[in-house]
């Protein structure tokens, strides 16, 4: 397997547009966890989902982040609009169940 | 809440050092933990993942343990290289939740 896939790597977009982070976890996890790593913050769990269903959104911090689900195989992370404190590394992750979590190589945001 | 602290948040050892790095949790309800490297500008990688009912995983030079009771884990590691600088974190499992520690950044000087 090609592990969890996440695009776009890297992304310099302007304070106020919308950003889009996806995806592709590994075929067969039933669990898929977007965290948002910092320098200040650390790894901070934003949502996780569970056979495609939201189970956990509180750590996502404002209505201007939202994330989806559609399918077993893809998932979304859009911010709108976007402020330059959202500037982070977004990660993707996906489990089976209590096995071990397999994380994508992230995502590089920044807004300026 | 489950909180995970690790300890010392940064070491730097001569090359072939053995060393420990700290991990603790709040609440020892847990299915497993797993302790993660990371290397600048990547994602995480799995190390070693310990079952609630394990007491200890051994990889090549690493070797993790676990205490539920005392909720605490350590990951060492023998004969230090270059190669192993990286941070180097914790995630506790409870069921679909995991929850990590801030990390150590761990450098080993040549």
């Amino acid at each position: 397997d090609a592990g969890v896939i996440q695009s776009p790597r890297h992304e310099v977009t302007e304070m106020g547009q919308e950003v889009t982070l996806r995806c592709k976890p590994i075929s067969g996890h039933n669990s898929l966890f977007w965290y948002r790593q910092t320098m200040m913050r650390g790894l901070e769990l934003l949502i996780y989902f569970n056979n495609n269903v939201p189970i956990d959104d509180s750590g996502m911090p404002e209505d201007r982040f939202s994330a989806k689900m559609p399918n077993a195989s893809f998932s979304t992370l859009k911010i709108q609009p976007s402020e330059p404190r959202d500037s982070a590394v977004y990660f993707c992750a996906s489990s089976l169940g209590e096995n071990t979590i397999y994380f994508g190589e992230g995502s590089w945001l920044t807004v300026v | 809440k489950q909180e995970v602290t690790q300890i010392p948040a940064a070491l730097s050892v001569p090359e072939g050092e053995n060393l420990v790095l700290n991990c603790s949790f709040t609440d020892s309800a847990i299915y497993n933990l797993q302790w993660f490297r990371q290397d600048p500008g990547k994602g995480l990688t799995s190390l070693l993942l310990i079952q609630s009912s394990q007491r200890e995983q051994t990889s090549g030079r690493l070797n993790a343990s676990l205490d539920k009771s005392s909720g605490r884990s350590t990951l060492y590691i023998a004969a230090s290289q270059p190669g192993d600088s990286a941070t180097y974190l914790c995630a506790v499992s409870t069921g679909n939740q995991f929850y990590f520690g801030t990390g150590t950044s761990l450098t080993v000087i040549p």
